[in-house]
């Protein structure tokens, strides 16, 4: 059964507008959560994370969002703009649950067109 | 500069034979981990080691062997007992086991003819 739940395997944007890919998850231990963003043939690199004892954490444009209680998180990017274009994977860890290792989406494809 | 390095980038292999991926990083991470990534399926974890010597199975264990004798070196075997083994294969690691930031190879592409 999956923990961490991608629901849309893609997204497209036009260049300017804002990106918005959500993740849900099920396991209420995850109390770390991370996003990864990467190109085709490449490893993936990391873009933002946040702790479950915030509801938002910003870096530049890109912005995650925490609803604990919906099990819901949130990237956004604004603006978009087409070297945004790649996958994107949220993951999710329980640190104090023992060392497990990282639980990844299935990811989503955004396209940001120009 | 360090970072983490995986051999080859592209390997083709016959069917019925036995192949081994190399992953080596000079991050002096403890953590170490294979995942595989397939259209559709995201990245699923294959095996991963927090310590030397110690390595626990992944979500998708079968049909691979992995080693790690040393602190910088996690090659991950492709076995032919893997039953669709053409993928693409990243390799982690991380400064601790469980929640700690991974920092990814660039992967191997493995085609089985």
């Amino acid at each position: 059964d999956q923990q961490v739940k991608q629901n849309s395997p893609s997204l497209s944007v036009q260049e300017g507008r804002i990106s918005i890919l959500n993740c849900d998850y099920t396991n209420s231990m995850f109390d770390y959560f991370l996003w990864y963003k990467k190109y085709p043939a490449e490893g993936p690199t990391f873009l933002i994370s946040i702790s479950s004892i915030k509801d938002k954490n910003e870096d530049g444009r890109f912005t995650v969002f925490l609803n604990k209680s919906a099990k819901h998180l949130s990237l956004h990017i604004v603006p978009s703009q087409p070297g945004d274009s790649a996958v994107y994977f949220c993951a999710a860890s329980a640190p104090n649950s023992g060392n497990t290792p990282l639980v990844f989406g299935k990811g989503t494809r955004l396209s940001v067109i120009a | 500069d360090g970072g983490i390095t995986q051999s080859p980038k592209y390997l083709f292999r016959k069917e019925g034979q036995n192949v081994t991926l190399s992953c080596e990083q000079n991050l002096n991470h403890d953590a170490m981990y294979w995942y595989r990534q397939d259209p559709g399926q995201g990245l699923r974890l294959i095996y991963y080691s927090q310590i030397v010597n110690d390595f626990q199975k992944g979500d998708i264990a079968e049909g691979y062997s992995v080693s790690r004798e040393k602190k910088e070196s996690f090659p991950l075997t492709v076995t032919s007992a893997q039953k669709n083994p053409t993928a693409f294969y990243l390799c982690a690691s991380s400064i601790g086991g469980g929640s700690g930031e991974l920092f990814f190879g660039e992967g191997s592409r493995l085609t089985v003819l």
